[in-house]
């Protein structure tokens, strides 16, 4: 257990439809990020939390994309009108403890859209 | 930014062979490279990792090397056993996660 839970584990929709996920890491204080893994390929940032601030986007979250952590816990990534290249897995990881570097993963929320 | 390459992309061995995978960055600023195993339908998981201030660690049948002047790193599994089918990933970052990136793994097929 990486101390990071995500739901959905899945979420199928229709294309134009907004989809939200999910991740609650085990502790408010650590880094929080989002990567998103498309089938084939290591998985690719998209945006990274310090407690509530979000810090860095990466230009591949469009404006569709909008991720917050309030409070400094859970955080949610929101996908607005969906489209089919969104299909893909949606990883949230959280940092270890002090500047380790490591990341600890979550199990992933898969999109597929229609 | 970052961007790393790694090759190969398949990797299929016989057991108890070795294998070797490579990877090449282009920030000289990295100075934490990571390797992650993922296993069908799971999550990535850190098996080894090196700072740019050794050139080699150890961790039992795993090892990683790290050359900084040519900006490569290699990750090096001896007597593979068919557990150790899955894709890895290499990567790198200034050493605080929030430029951590990935290469597009490497998936490693060990025949019994």
């Amino acid at each position: 257990d990486t101390g990071v839970s995500q739901n959905p584990r899945h979420k199928i929709t229709k294309r134009g439809q907004n989809v939200t996920f999910r991740c609650d890491p085990i502790s408010e204080h650590n880094r929080l990020y989002w990567y998103r893994q498309t089938l084939g390929q290591g998985p690719e940032f998209l945006t990274y939390f310090q407690n509530e601030a979000q810090l860095e986007k990466s230009r591949l979250l469009s404006d569709r994309f909008s991720a917050e952590r309030p409070k400094g816990s859970f955080s949610t990534l929101e996908i607005q009108r969906t489209e089919q290249g969104d299909s893909a897995m949606y990883l949230c990881a959280r940092s270890g403890g002090g500047n380790t570097g490591e990341l600890f993963f979550g199990e992933g929320s898969r999109l597929t859209v229609l | 930014g970052e961007n790393v390459e790694q090759h190969p992309s398949t990797l299929s061995v016989q057991e108890g062979d070795s294998a070797v995978i490579k990877c090449t960055y282009s920030d000289s600023a990295s100075n934490y490279f990571p390797w992650y195993k993922q296993e069908l339908g799971k999550r990535p998981q850190l098996i080894i990792d090196i700072r740019s201030n050794v050139g080699e660690k150890k961790d039992q049948r795993i090892a990683v090397t790290l050359n900084k002047t040519a900006k490569h790193f290699s990750l090096h599994i001896t007597e593979t056993q068919p557990e150790d089918s899955a894709v890895y990933f290499c990567a790198a970052s200034n050493g605080f996660g929030n430029d951590m990136r990935f290469g597009a793994g490497t998936r490693l097929t060990v025949k019994p």
